[in-house]
């Protein structure tokens, strides 16, 4: 059972082009999106992330878009460059007490960007 | 320099063989994960530790085994029961005040022959 699903699952576009990636999820428990980062051979890194009472978050060329009647968020590059090429994930999380939140992640977007 | 560590970045071994990936964190963290990471299925949870001495299975737990004796070091095994073993292999960590966020270690590449 898949609770956070991913689209595109690839993605090219050009240098200076805006890059949208999309995310829906099923379980309203979840109070947290994180979006990571990942290039080929190494860990994912936390790229941005937002929580549900705010519709947007940005910083820098990096926007969350978050619906929460819909259950959909996006993230946005801007002016994408060919350093943003790698695996971009979306995941959820249901923050507890005490730590040890586990999260779910999407299925993946590898990004292109071309010159 | 603070971080995560996995060692080592590429194991190789043959079918039927237990293998422990370790990992180790120095960010004093009290939370501790282990994630699998198969082409175009994401990331899905194996274990998880809160604290020492502590674990709770994932969702993919079946086949692999871990220990929390210390709170640096969360190390994976995978057992001979794994049916498919052969993946890319991710620890993380969280710290109690900022739970939400979990840093990634580089990752280690498993290939069972």
């Amino acid at each position: 059972q898949q609770q956070v699903k991913q689209s595109p699952q690839s993605l090219i576009v050009q240098k200076g082009g805006i890059s949208i990636i999309n995310c829906a999820y099923e379980n309203t428990a979840f109070d947290y999106f994180p979006w990571y980062q990942q290039f080929p051979g190494k860990g994912p890194a936390l790229l941005i992330a937002i929580r549900p009472d705010v519709s947007e978050k940005k910083e820098g060329r990096f926007t969350i878009s978050f619906n929460k009647s819909a259950k959909q968020f996006s993230l946005h590059i801007m002016d994408s460059q060919p350093g943003d090429s790698a695996t971009y994930f979306c995941a959820a999380i249901y923050l507890r007490t005490g730590g040890g939140n586990k999260l779910t992640f999407g299925t993946g977007t590898q990004l292109k960007v071309e010159l | 320099d603070g971080g995560i560590t996995q060692s080592p970045k590429y194991l190789f071994r043959k079918e039927g063989q237990n293998v422990t990936l370790s990992c180790e964190q120095n960010l004093n963290h009290d939370a501790m994960y282990w994630y699998r990471q198969d082409p175009g299925q994401g990331l899905r949870l194996i274990y998880y530790s809160q604290i020492v001495n502590d674990f709770q299975k994932g969702d993919i737990a079946e086949g692999y085994s871990v220990s929390r004796e210390k709170k640096e070091s969360f190390p994976l095994t995978v057992t001979s029961a794994q049916k498919n073993p052969t993946a890319f292999y991710l620890c993380a960590s969280s710290g109690r005040l900022r739970s939400n966020e979990q840093f990634f270690g580089p990752g280690t590449r498993l290939t069972v022959l």
